[in-house]
């Protein structure tokens, strides 16, 4: 697509229920990033990948969280058994993958947990 | 995780005036960038600077790459109402992770 599409746009879940934000990247970009955003404060690093593989997921902040990248394209971030504190702007940001640091990021999902 | 410290946190000017934010940190970063972030969007990349002491323009906007390699400064000439916002530096880590700071929020009264 002409830029990276983020859905749902907003998701509200209650605690303890399992969420899968998507992420479909532009067409060729071969790396895909995860970034959490909470209320006034800065993009907080999540997971990287390059093509399917994910060679840095130190981000993830627990064992509640995954990702994965198939086909080189789509991406999904899943967030296990959620807590209020998972709530937050998830940003998803897609590059060449080359030596360009021009990221471009989609709108990002809002998920509130309740 | 590690963290850029962005200052001011927030700004309120007149329309018209210019504007200045810097970025600190402890660490080298070999590149810096500046993004831009609107109500419910993702940010949009400003300017990338990519050698230290580097001095970049794009319209009206200014950025430095400070020679330490620390540290990173951007300014806004003559600030018209769609440049309110939030503004991010971000430093490139590592391969490709950026680290960015807490943001600059930038009010404008017409």
């Amino acid at each position: 697509g002409a830029g990276v599409s983020q859905s749902p746009s907003n998701k509200v879940t209650e605690k303890g229920k399992d969420v899968e934000l998507r992420c479909d990247p532009i067409s060729g970009h071969t790396a895909l990033y995860w970034y959490r955003q909470s209320l006034g404060q800065g993009l907080e690093f999540l997971i990287y990948f390059q093509g399917n593989s994910a060679p840095d997921k130190s981000g993830l902040p627990s064992d509640r969280f995954s990702a994965e990248r198939t086909g080189g394209s789509v991406s999904t971030l899943t967030i296990q058994r959620t807590q209020q504190e998972d709530s937050a702007v998830y940003l998803c940001a897609s590059s060449p993958g080359r030596e360009n640091y021009g990221y471009t990021f989609g709108s990002g999902t809002r998920l509130t947990v309740v | 995780g590690q963290q850029l410290n962005q200052s001011p946190q927030s700004m309120f000017i007149q329309e018209g005036e210019d504007v200045s934010m810097n970025c600190t940190s402890s660490s080298i970063f070999n590149t810096w960038l500046w993004y831009k972030q609107d109500p419910g969007e993702g940010p949009v990349l400003l300017i990338a600077l990519y050698k230290a002491g580097e001095l970049t323009s794009n319209g009206r906007l200014t950025a430095q790459f400070g020679i330490t390699r620390k540290d990173s400064f951007l300014n806004i000439s003559a600030s018209i109402p769609s440049d309110v916002g939030i503004y991010f530096c971000a430093g490139v880590q590592g391969a490709q992770k950026l680290v960015f700071g807490q943001g600059t929020r930038l009010t404008i009264n017409p």
